[in-house]
């Protein structure tokens, strides 16, 4: 069974810059999310999918913070413009159904100058 | 805000001893996992426990979910430098369909042959 994929793996931008990452989560899988995880820190909840319908983005900074997942497949994350602060990785993660335990990509380290 | 914090959040041990990492919150959680993260790479799902004073083996490690269902730990035996890395608990709310996870900051790990 192919993983969770992600790319870019690395981004190096400047500040008021934008960027967007991609997610492409195991087949069948039907809940999609997006995690920020600065240095030091457990992962964060930006925003669950399910299928192609936001189940909680509570947590997204939705001044900067946009994601969709047009089809209920692909997912994207962009940020614009991106300030200092948003350096981290960003994760994604899927699962089967709600529940049950995820299974992460390799993550997206930005880097923001 | 469900929170939840880990200790030690830095161990370094001699291979072959014991050693125990604790995650506790003062929030009921309707499940709780345990993650193991590489760098580079995004976390692996080790457990799920559900019920409360429930206890799970995976080989050496030996994980408990407090009976309050608020607590957790993990227990390595006889610890190997293979087992270095990040450990991460991660609790699950529930309702809605929303069960992002809260994660703590995690317990570095270095097991030293």
């Amino acid at each position: 069974e192919a993983g969770v994929a992600q790319s870019p793996r690395y981004k190096i931008i400047e500040k008021r810059q934008s960027v967007a990452f991609w997610c492409n989560p195991i087949s069948g899988h039907a809940t999609l999310y997006w995690y920020q995880q600065i240095l030091g820190q457990g992962p964060k909840l930006l925003i669950q999918f399910q299928n192609n319908g936001v189940v909680d983005d509570s947590q997204l900074p939705k001044d900067r913070f946009s994601a969709e997942r047009l089809k209920g497949v692909d997912s994207t994350l962009k940020i614009q413009p991106a300030k200092l602060e948003d350096s981290a990785v960003y994760l994604c993660a899927s699962s089967q159904r709600t529940g049950i335990g995820y299974t992460f990509g390799s993550g997206t380290r930005l880097t923001v100058v | 805000t469900q929170l939840l914090e880990q200790s030690p959040q830095f161990l370094s041990i001699q291979e072959g001893e014991n050693l125990t990492v604790y995650c506790n919150s003062s929030s009921v959680f309707s499940s709780l996992q345990w993650y193991r993260q590489e760098p580079g790479e995004g976390p692996v799902l080790l457990v799920t426990v559900v019920t409360g004073g429930e206890v799970k083996k995976l080989k050496r490690l030996t994980f408990q979910f407090g009976d309050a269902r608020k607590d957790s730990s993990l227990h390595i035996t006889a610890a190997q430098p293979g087992d270095t890395g990040l450990y991460l608990c991660a609790g699950a709310r529930s309702g809605g369909g929303a069960d992002g996870l809260t994660f703590g900051k995690g317990t570095h790990l270095i097991i030293q042959p």
